[in-house]
């Protein structure tokens, strides 16, 4: 049973880039979230996507888009990148229990590194 | 809005038992998560608690009481590879369930 994958594992782009980060969900998951995690701090949330479109969003500017696609996998997108960018990534999926008005536990991928110099 | 608190490090002896707190504030309580993150890993999912009480899962337990706002995660007979930083997370209120995750307490296991 294949778990969250992301891509790519380490990322250097220059500021004013733009760069895109894949995700993968876990088998049977359908909903995608996506992380922020600077040095030191916990994950802030950016936003997560069920049934291709954005259902929660976190505090974090236009320039943080994202996608999901039929087979449920996800894309995150900044443009205009900023020294202050530079973070771990993480992906995180769950099976929607929104019907049921229950909490997802979230499974956790390994994480895109990004270095913006 | 939440407010998450934890200790930023803990230190410990290889076989000892220690206890990291977690307080936190929330307009509407939907459970507590507990993660593992080892040093450029992605978090693991070790529990979650809803209701008052410890939950023993092996060597990791979690506590919960909702009345104080306040969790603490339990690890005995303590390894090298219990090296880690800790996550509380409290999932929102008001039906969105994003969960707001602490700083993290970093764990140093010694010999």
């Amino acid at each position: 049973d294949a778990g969250v994958t992301q891509s790519p594992t380490h990322l250097i782009k220059t500021r004013g880039q733009q760069v895109t980060l894949r995700c993968s969900p876990k088998s049977g998951h359908d909903t995608v979230s996506w992380y922020q995690q600077a040095l030191g701090q916990g994950p802030q949330f950016i936003f997560q996507y069920y049934e291709e479109e954005e259902r929660q969003r976190g505090n974090f500017p236009d320039r943080f888009s994202g996608h999901q696609f039929p087979n449920y996998s996800s894309e995150l997108n900044v443009n205009a990148l900023l020294l202050g960018d530079s973070a771990l990534y993480l992906c995180a999926s769950s099976f929607s229990l929104r019907l049921a008005g229950g909490v997802e536990t979230q499974y956790f991928g390994p994480g895109t590194r990004l270095l913006v110099l | 809005g939440q407010n998450i608190d934890q200790p930023t490090e803990m230190t410990a002896t290889e076989g000892a038992i220690v206890q990291i707190n977690c307080t936190y504030q929330t307009s509407g309580f939907n459970g507590l998560f507990w993660y593992q993150q080892h040093a450029g890993e992605a978090p693991t999912f070790l529990s979650y608690n809803v209701l008052d009480g410890l939950e023993e899962k092996g060597r990791f337990s979690s506590f919960l009481s909702r009345s104080k706002g306040y969790s603490y995660l339990l690890l005995k007979e303590l390894q090298m590879k219990d090296s880690a930083s800790y996550l509380c997370a409290v999932p929102a209120s008001g039906g969105s369930y994003i969960p707001t995750f602490g700083r993290g307490t970093s764990l140093i296991v010694h010999p």
